[in-house]
Formats: C-alpha cells, sequence, structure tokens
C-alpha cells in the first residue's frame, strides 16, 4: 500500500506562514479529499481539519486546508512557537480499501 | 468530555499474542466507526484497522492482514485488538481513534514492544 506523499521537513520564520503538501492519487486525496493532523512530541495526534477545510470545534481559523487535484495542502499563517510540531495528512483509498497516512512533515518554528 | 483508554500492552516474544483494548466514556460508542493506528518509534502513524459502528465490516492494512482482528462489544463501550503472530516490526504505540469524518478523538496510546 502506497501511501501519501509529504516534504520530511519545512523551516519557517516566526509569525510567517507555513504551506505544507500532501500528495496522493484519484482514489484517496483525488477522492474525498485529506485530513490533517497535528502531533507533538510524546502526544497523541490532533484532528486539525478533515474534508479538505472543514475545522473541529476549537481549532484556530489560522490553520486552512485546500485540495488541487491530488494534491492537499494546509497552509498556516502567523507562525507561533507551538506550532513547531509533526504534521501528517491522512486519506480513505476508495480503490484499496485502506485508509492512509502521510509519512509526515515535521514542522520547525524559527 | 469525550475519553479514549488503551490497555493491554507490555512486552512480548515474536510469535506470541496480545489483547489490547480500548474503552470509551462520554460519548455514544456504538454511534462511531473505530480505527487503530500505530507508530513505531521514533517513525510515523501507520493505519492498522477500521471497525464500523456495528462491527458490520471491518479492514485491515496489508501489513497485519491475517494477524490482527478487531472487534467491539457495544454493551461494554469497549474496542478491541487481538494481536497474533507479533514480529518484532509490530513494536509502536498503539491508538485507538474516533471516526467522525476523520479521526477527530485519540487515545493516550499503549506501547506494544515485540521482543526476545
Amino acid at each position: 500500500q502506497t501511501g501519501l506523499t509529504q516534504p520530511p521537513s519545512v523551516s519557517k520564520d516566526l509569525r510567517q506562514t507555513a504551506t505544507l503538501t500532501c500528495t496522493g492519487n484519484r482514489n484517496n486525496v483525488g477522492n474525498q479529499g485529506a485530513a490533517w493532523l497535528q502531533q507533538h512530541q510524546g502526544h497523541p495526534p490532533k484532528l486539525l481539519s478533515y474534508r479538505n477545510n472543514n475545522r473541529p470545534s476549537g481549532i484556530s481559523e489560522r490553520f486552512s486546508a485546500s485540495r488541487s487535484g491530488n494534491t492537499a495542502s494546509l497552509t498556516i499563517t502567523g507562525l507561533q512557537p507551538d506550532d513547531e510540531a509533526d504534521y501528517y495528512c491522512s486519506a480513505w483509498d476508495s480503490s484499496l480499501s485502506v485508509w492512509m497516512f502521510g509519512g509526515g512533515t515535521k514542522l520547525t518554528v524559527l | 468530555q469525550v475519553q479514549l483508554v488503551e490497555s493491554g500492552g507490555g512486552v512480548v516474544q515474536p510469535g506470541g499474542s496480545l489483547r489490547l483494548s480500548c474503552a470509551a466514556s462520554g460519548v455514544t460508542f456504538s454511534s462511531y466507526t473505530m480505527h487503530w493506528v500505530r507508530q513505531a518509534p521514533g517513525k510515523g502513524l501507520e493505519w492498522v484497522a477500521v471497525i464500523s459502528y456495528d462491527g458490520g465490516f471491518e479492514y485491515y492494512a496489508d501489513s497485519v492482514q491475517g494477524r490482527f482482528t478487531i472487534s467491539r462489544d457495544n454493551s461494554k463501550n469497549t474496542l478491541f485488538l487481538q494481536m497474533n503472530s507479533l514480529r518484532t516490526e509490530d513494536t509502536a504505540v498503539y491508538y485507538c481513534a474516533r471516526e467522525f469524518s476523520a479521526f477527530d478523538f485519540w487515545g493516550q496510546g499503549t506501547l506494544v514492544t515485540v521482543s526476545s
């Protein structure tokens, strides 16, 4: 099962904007979109958005998601020190009947 | 307040078995599809298995198909993962997660170590 592709790391300055990407295919990201999760070291993941840009209650508007074709994106504006974490995308693959995760992107806030 | 609490992890020899549990509270457990997701030390998230709200369907990752079985007892608000024929590469923190459009609530995880 080939997973979703994310860049291993992204570094941005404090208060800047970071855009993280997640590439799949027409059966997963291109079909129902992607969810995005944030994970701080030693903690379980936290859902940031689902089906491209639906935010659960309590998630800051600084986090916004979108999709273009088979690539999903998560944009984080006004970067804060606490945004430094691992970010994962996830999608259901309708062809394989499995959920997939990307390999994760480690975001460093400089 | 939704709470998911995993238990049952531990150290087991290759070829052995373990049964993980995930106790749910603060939620109508029987209404939700549930998942197991694992994370090997220092690695990313790996989806393991899913079971529908009523146990009507189950799906598994190729890496565990035929060795792991997901089940649930809605009368006890509990999710299970029976793990057989364990391998060293199954060593990971195992999380249970609720699905509401995506993985919206997670437990704290339980560590499974497969080692001789």
